[in-house]
């Protein structure tokens, strides 16, 4: 099993450009999430997808858009990339679609994104 | 709202030094939480967990703690090996939409 894959693994924009960081899990999992993880501040939730076809913020969305594509696979887009959006982004991905239960999560490698 | 906070690094041990990772939180009610461990060129996977107060987390020689009267769940481990050589990240969970994160401490284990 691969887990969670994320492409690409390093990406440079400039400014105002766009891009889609895409996420796949082979894992059948329900949920799947957007983190990213800058310097002295851990992880923040973008967005998630508690399962197919739904999506919802999490603690910083702004600046961002997701597609749940289908089961498997979760995208997040930058239609207008900013420096503050220079940051490593994690997919991760669970089992359960309930909110309640706490499951482990799984994570994909990150994507090393800077815009200058 | 909830939060947590890890010690500050990066930490540096030759092998078989004891290990301490300190990690306190805020929230109220009963959290869970997690301790997961990210090597390099991977993602994080979790390394242990506890789900109310009391409980012990332990894995690969890894302990942590809750301790509610302190609001702590340090990591420990005995005798540190090269290949624990990683970034190690403390985690608070009310449910899963709302996980909250520490900074992450870097550790080197030097042979």
């Amino acid at each position: 099993n691969a887990g969670v894959t994320q492409t690409p693994k390093f990406q440079v924009l400039k400014t105002g450009q766009s891009m889609t960081l895409q996420c796949a899990q082979d894992m059948n999992h329900n949920s799947m999430y957007w983190y990213r993880q800058d310097p002295g501040m851990g992880l923040r939730l973008i967005y998630y997808s508690a399962s197919e076809g739904t999506t919802d913020k999490g603690e910083v969305p702004n600046g961002y858009n997701v597609s749940r594509l289908n089961k498997r696979e979760f995208s997040l887009r930058l239609e207008s990339a900013a420096p503050s959006q220079t940051s490593v982004y994690f997919c991760a991905s669970r089992t359960s679609g309930g909110a309640y239960y706490i499951d482990t999560q799984y994570f994909g490698p990150g994507t090393r994104l800077t815009v200058l | 709202g909830d939060s947590v906070t890890q010690m500050e690094g990066p930490v540096t041990l030759s092998e078989e030094a004891c290990l301490t990772i300190n990690c306190t939180y805020t929230a109220t009610g009963y959290p869970s939480l997690f301790w997961y461990v990210q090597y390099p060129g991977e993602g994080l996977q979790l390394l242990l967990k506890a789900t109310k107060a009391d409980d012990k987390g332990s894995n690969k020689g890894f302990e942590a703690t809750y301790r509610k009267e302190t609001t702590s769940f340090h990591l420990e481990k005995g005798s540190v090996q090269v290949s624990d050589s990683a970034v190690y990240f403390c985690a608070l969970g009310r449910n899963n939409n709302d996980m909250r994160f520490g900074a992450g401490t870097r550790l080197t284990v030097k042979p």
